[in-house]
């Protein structure tokens, strides 16, 4: 089983839709969950961090179920802008940022 | 705002040379990794750095790669004898503690001919 584990897509939807990935990861150790934002060709920037209780900034919302180990990423009101690859982001044990594979994301008109 | 720089931002070799990849972290960051990502995969964990010392590696890091601070502020990743199997985007990150953010430089793009 992969350590990080996220559908690809791409999800293709309307400006304004709400849209949600989610993220499994294998490690029950793992203690810390990120989201990440790649733009095509460049480097990974924080989205957000994700909290056991669960965190929102603006439109983003992010979610942990240790119980189930995933995460997921909610957008609302998905802008044209937030096209992208969105990286979960785990840390183990090892204190190792482990990358998911991404989803990608096409918000279009 | 701080950020992680490297140089160079694209560098092409001949299969057989040696590279050798620049990065100065954020200032005040203790931790410091390299990660490689093959255009349309995943990007992948190479190195991390801690304490002027290799703290974990990948078993893609094998003798063909290593990793120096020379001299507190820059962070080197060498590759000794390319393949064409290591062209891929080079990322360095620094952050300040584990579990924090880490800040990704924008990368070099290493095309082996």
């Amino acid at each position: 089983r992969k350590e990080v584990e996220q559908d690809p897509g791409p999800f293709n939807v309307p400006e304004g839709a709400t849209v949600a990935f989610n993220c499994t990861y294998s490690n029950s150790a793992s203690q810390s969950f990120f989201w990440y934002r790649q733009d095509c060709r460049k480097e990974p920037k924080l989205l957000m961090s994700v909290y056991s209780s669960g965190n929102e900034d603006g439109r983003f919302t992010a979610q942990l179920n240790r119980a189930s180990q995933y995460i997921s990423l909610l957008i609302r009101d998905s802008k044209l802008s937030d096209s992208a690859t969105y990286l979960c982001v785990v840390e183990g044990g090892s204190y190792i940022p482990t990358f998911g594979r991404g989803t990608s994301l096409i918000v279009h008109p | 705002e701080p950020e992680v720089t490297q140089t160079p931002s694209h560098q092409v070799t001949q299969m057989g040379q040696e590279v050798i990849l620049r990065c100065v972290p954020i200032s005040n960051h203790l931790y410091f990794y390299w990660y490689r990502q093959i255009l349309g995969q995943k990007v992948e964990f190479l190195v991390s750095f801690y304490n002027n010392e290799i703290s974990e590696k990948s078993e893609i890091f094998d003798d063909q790669f290593s990793v120096e601070r020379p001299d507190g502020s820059n962070f080197t990743l060498k590759i000794r004898s390319t393949k064409l199997e290591d062209s891929a985007m080079y990322f360095c990150a620094s952050r300040w503690a584990s579990n924090t953010e880490a800040f990704f430089g924008q990368g070099t793009r290493l095309t082996v001919v």
